[in-house]
């Protein structure tokens, strides 16, 4: 089976940087997605994740050490537009379309 | 990337009904993938839908609860049947496209069963 887990809420100060972390035991797995969720709207795709490492985009980095099992979106000079909920997701089976969610971390950015 | 927009938004239906949700790509992809998300919840695969074939379930869901059409390679629906106040949920449709890993997602359906 998949287990995702990752913290249910975090809170951080506009301009700050905070780091969402996530870990996985799972059977055949592939690579590892993160995803933004607004309220009430649909995920938007933000980072995956194949190969051992730290991937830059923007203001947003993703880590994936594959032995570990752990991952983590590092979110750099924090917005108020970033308070939403992140979703750490796992691709398995052999094939990147298979995709289990974990619960999702709800952040808040306050002043 | 893929557009996906999805028909109707939102509904409020009551229980014993059933509720059929559209899902259009604006490309041909080989395979859409319906989710559902509960209030407070994260996204659970209901099934997957290729093209010319039955779709395949995940445990907990079972085809004559949520019957699956995939007539083409741009169209999908999802029918929710014999509605309970427990189906109550976001129910969204997703693809990827040409291959590419990124899943992308349609706005969703906002049901809500009284």
């Amino acid at each position: 089976g998949q287990n995702i887990d990752q913290p249910t809420e975090m809170t951080a100060t506009e301009g700050a940087i905070v780091q969402i972390n996530c870990t996985y035991q799972t059977s055949g797995f592939n690579g590892l997605f993160w995803y933004q969720q607004h309220a009430g709207e649909a995920p938007t795709f933000l980072s995956y994740n194949v190969l051992d490492g730290l991937e830059e985009k923007g203001r947003f980095s993703s880590f994936l050490s594959r032995s570990k099992g752990y991952s983590y979106l590092l979110l750099k000079e924090l917005q108020m537009k970033d308070s939403a909920s992140y979703l750490c997701a796992v691709s398995y089976s052999g094939g990147y379309q298979k995709v289990t969610f974990g619960t999702g971390t709800k952040l808040q950015v306050i002043p | 990337s893929a557009v996906i927009s999805q028909k109707p938004s939102r509904d409020i239906c009551q229980r014993g009904t059933s509720l059929t949700i559209q899902c259009q790509v604006d490309s041909q992809v080989t395979m859409m993938f319906w989710y559902r998300q509960q209030p407070g919840q994260s996204l659970t695969l209901i099934a997957t839908a290729n093209q010319g074939s039955e779709a395949t379930y995940e445990s907990g869901f079972v085809i004559d609860k949520f019957p699956i059409s995939r007539p083409n390679l741009t169209f999908s629906t999802l029918t929710v049947s014999n509605l309970s106040p427990e189906d109550s949920s976001i129910y969204l449709c997703s693809s990827n496209s040409g291959g590419a890993y990124e899943q992308f997602f349609g706005p969703g359906t906002r049901l809500t069963v009284l």
